[in-house]
């Protein structure tokens, strides 16, 4: 049972253009979700977070949003850079701080 | 945010062996964890590492197989015993508190 989804296995977008990357979770006890990007031969790397208390945090050019009825959070980098390209992965925790990972969208920015 | 290393970056064993791989972190954390990331896949947990107690395993995980040790809050030992080739995959560490920060992971490869 895949708890944490990320339909999209991968996405390619401009330079200067919005990359937006979407994960829908099922669980409706994850309260604290987060994103995480990841290079070839690197651990993920913390990129952002929003409690389920919000529906969107923003830091810099890293936007979550998050719509609880609908089980689902999106990630917006604006504007995308080449060296945004990676792989980014949502993942999704209750109070346990274990973290459920979804599969992983394989981002390209091309210059 | 936490900084983590892990030893041995990556190792290729032979079947039947074992291999012990060290995660240490620069601050003291509540939890740590230990996750997999097999060939073209997600990241799945294994287990949380317990301060000065037995590690808490997911299901499909057993003790016997990856024991875990956290003797105090900033180091954590996972050994894979009697190695497959079924355990080729990377290892990964993680500390923190809400946000997980993750280690640059173990490249273990068993012939």
């Amino acid at each position: 049972d895949q708890q944490v989804k990320q339909n999209s296995p991968s996405l390619s977008v401009q330079e200067g253009r919005i990359s937006i990357l979407n994960c829908d979770y099922t669980n409706s006890m994850f309260d604290y979700f987060l994103w995480y990007k990841k290079y070839p031969a690197e651990g993920p790397t913390f990129l952002i977070s929003i409690s389920s208390i919000k529906d969107k945090n923003e830091d810099g050019r890293f936007t979550v949003f998050l719509n609880k009825s609908a089980k689902h959070l999106s990630l917006h980098i604006v504007p995308s850079q080449p060296g945004d390209s990676a792989v980014y992965f949502c993942a999704a925790t209750s109070n346990t701080g274990k973290l459920i990972f979804g599969q992983g969208t394989t981002l390209q920015v091309k210059p | 945010s936490a900084v983590i290393s892990q030893k041995p970056s990556r190792d290729i064993c032979q079947r039947g062996t074992s291999l012990t791989i060290q995660c240490q972190v620069d601050s003291q954390v509540t939890m740590m964890f230990w996750y997999r990331q097999q060939p073209g896949q997600s990241l799945t947990l294994i287990a949380t590492a317990n301060q000065g107690s037995e590690a808490t395993y997911e299901s499909g995980f057993v003790i016997d197989k990856f024991p875990i040790s956290r003797p105090n809050l900033t180091f954590s030992t996972l050994t894979v015993s009697n190695m497959s080739p079924e355990d080729s995959s990377i290892y990964l560490c993680s500390g923190g508190d809400l946000e997980q920060y993750f280690g640059p992971g173990t490249r273990l490869t068993v012939t």
